[in-house]
């Protein structure tokens, strides 16, 4: 089964606007991380926002915030005010367990290829 | 910040000979790296585990004797695809566990021809 599932292959967006990219996880670990990353056409993975399993708050940094819905295991990636330098392929990634020393593996979804419009 | 330094970034081999990949971590110590294969517009595939100083952990489906991985040394890890094939050609990627999270070399283009 599918752990980590992003069902949008590609988004379109307009400069300056926000946009959310989806993503929705499977585990029954009660620890758990999720990870956002920006991988653009040089391949470099860039990070951009993480939430733990146990954090209350939404995770925001800067134009970035994770929108975190526990009992629907969905960790959407909100984008506001959106730039033309935003157009990449952004994962959802998870790690299972708890982080620290355990140096739990990631497992990435599929990939939304976001494109922005000026 | 922490860094791991990815070489080479990209590599042209003739079918049949061997590739080395080489990631090595700059400013810490790497006790786990992760190697990833990535086709294109695809997701990132986790190959192996590796743990400095034992034998690395191979996803299902991968071929052990084929992508041989060494893990020597705190600050070096090395990805070997030996006697490459066309269809191995693909994007290699390493990353390194933090405490805090993970990094990511910049990644390896490798084409089989």
């Amino acid at each position: 089964a599918q752990k980590i599932t992003q069902t949008q292959p590609g988004m379109f967006v307009q400069e300056k606007e926000a946009v959310t990219l989806d993503c929705t996880y499977d585990t029954s670990d009660q620890s758990y991380g999720l990870f956002w990353y920006k991988q653009p056409s040089s391949g470099e993975m860039i990070f951009l926002i993480y939430q733990g399993s146990y954090d209350e708050q939404n995770a925001t940094e800067g134009r970035y915030s994770l929108n975190f819905q526990k009992a629907r295991k969905s960790a959407n990636l909100v984008i506001s005010a959106s730039q033309l330098g935003d157009s990449a392929m952004y994962f959802c990634a998870m790690r299972e367990g708890p982080g620290g020393t355990s140096y739990g593996k990631l497992t990435f979804g599929q990939g939304t290829i976001l494109t922005v419009h000026p | 910040g922490a860094v791991v330094s990815q070489h080479p970034s990209w590599v042209i081999c003739k079918s049949g000979t061997s590739v080395k990949i080489e990631c090595r971590s700059l400013d810490f110590q790497a006790t786990t790296m992760f190697w990833y294969r990535q086709f294109p517009k695809q997701s990132l595939m986790l190959m192996a585990t590796s743990n400095e100083g034992s034998k690395a952990t191979y996803e299902q489906g991968v071929e052990k004797d084929k992508f041989l991985i060494n893990h020597a040394s705190l600050t070096l890890s090395t990805l070997t695809v030996t006697s490459a094939h066309p269809e191995d050609s693909s994007f290699y990627i390493c990353s390194a566990a933090l405490n805090y999270g993970y990094t990511f070399g910049s990644g390896t283009r490798l084409t089989v021809v």
